[in-house]
């Protein structure tokens, strides 16, 4: 099946630091959604994007849309141990009949007090 | 409190034992998915239903059933034609073309 581009694929860093973490995609998505996953739980939806270009903010987190529809990033300023976890992107492909999630692969963040 | 509620949390089976793993919500979603998460992999969906009584194979179905019966619920069987079955299995749910919410997740270890 159909997977997303996501980088990196692990991060390692200190409390404080800010992140980076960006999807690609061959494909146009109408929306863009960031999850995060705490070990042995369901993902969490972080933010959602509706449209091409925009720029969302939920606490420390930002998040874009890109304009080509191709790409999204998140950003996590600050960070702090409780950030840990894994990050997921995903596509909404809801061309057709259908309205299927696609996930990228995942980045692992791990915070360093 | 609306939500998404999956059981058991762990599940440990015999090979060859169909296993049936129970997901419920009352968020009152037409639309309701299974996903299977291997270590250090995105989720991969297996099967989705987006009215009652009807649903679709997803990209990995094979070894797999589901039925749906009730709106609130999306019950999926491994069966013993799955050939490597021990994963983790996550359901969701959603108004269909928006966000998906999902469950807390069943680890299932075929032994």
């Amino acid at each position: 099946g159909q997977q997303l581009n996501q980088s990196p694929q692990s991060m390692f860093i200190q409390e404080g630091e800010d992140v980076s973490m960006n999807c690609t995609s061959s494909s146009i998505f109408n929306t863009w959604l960031w999850y995060k996953q705490d070990p042995g739980e369901g993902p969490v939806l972080l933010i959602a994007l509706y449209k091409a270009g925009e720029l969302t903010s939920n606490g420390r987190l930002t998040a874009q849309f890109g304009i080509t529809r191709k790409d999204s990033f998140l950003n996590i300023s600050a960070s702090i141990p409780s950030d840990v976890g894994i990050y997921f992107c995903a596509g909404l492909d809801n061309g057709g009949a259908t309205n299927k999630l696609i996930f990228g692969t995942g980045t692992l963040l791990a915070v360093q007090p | 409190d609306g939500g998404i509620t999956q059981s058991p949390k762990y599940l440990f089976r015999k090979e060859g034992q169909n296993v049936t793993l129970s997901c419920e919500q009352n968020l009152n979603h037409d639309a309701m998915y299974w996903y299977r998460q291997d270590p250090g992999q995105g989720l991969r969906l297996i099967y989705y239903s987006q009215i009652v009584n009807d649903f679709q194979k997803g990209d990995i179905a094979e070894g797999y059933s589901v039925s749906r019966e009730k709106k609130e619920s999306f019950p999926l069987t491994v069966t013993s034609a799955q050939k490597n079955p021990t994963a983790f299995y996550l359901c969701a749910s959603s108004v269909p073309g928006l966000t998906l919410f999902f469950g807390p997740g069943t680890r299932l270890t075929v032994l």
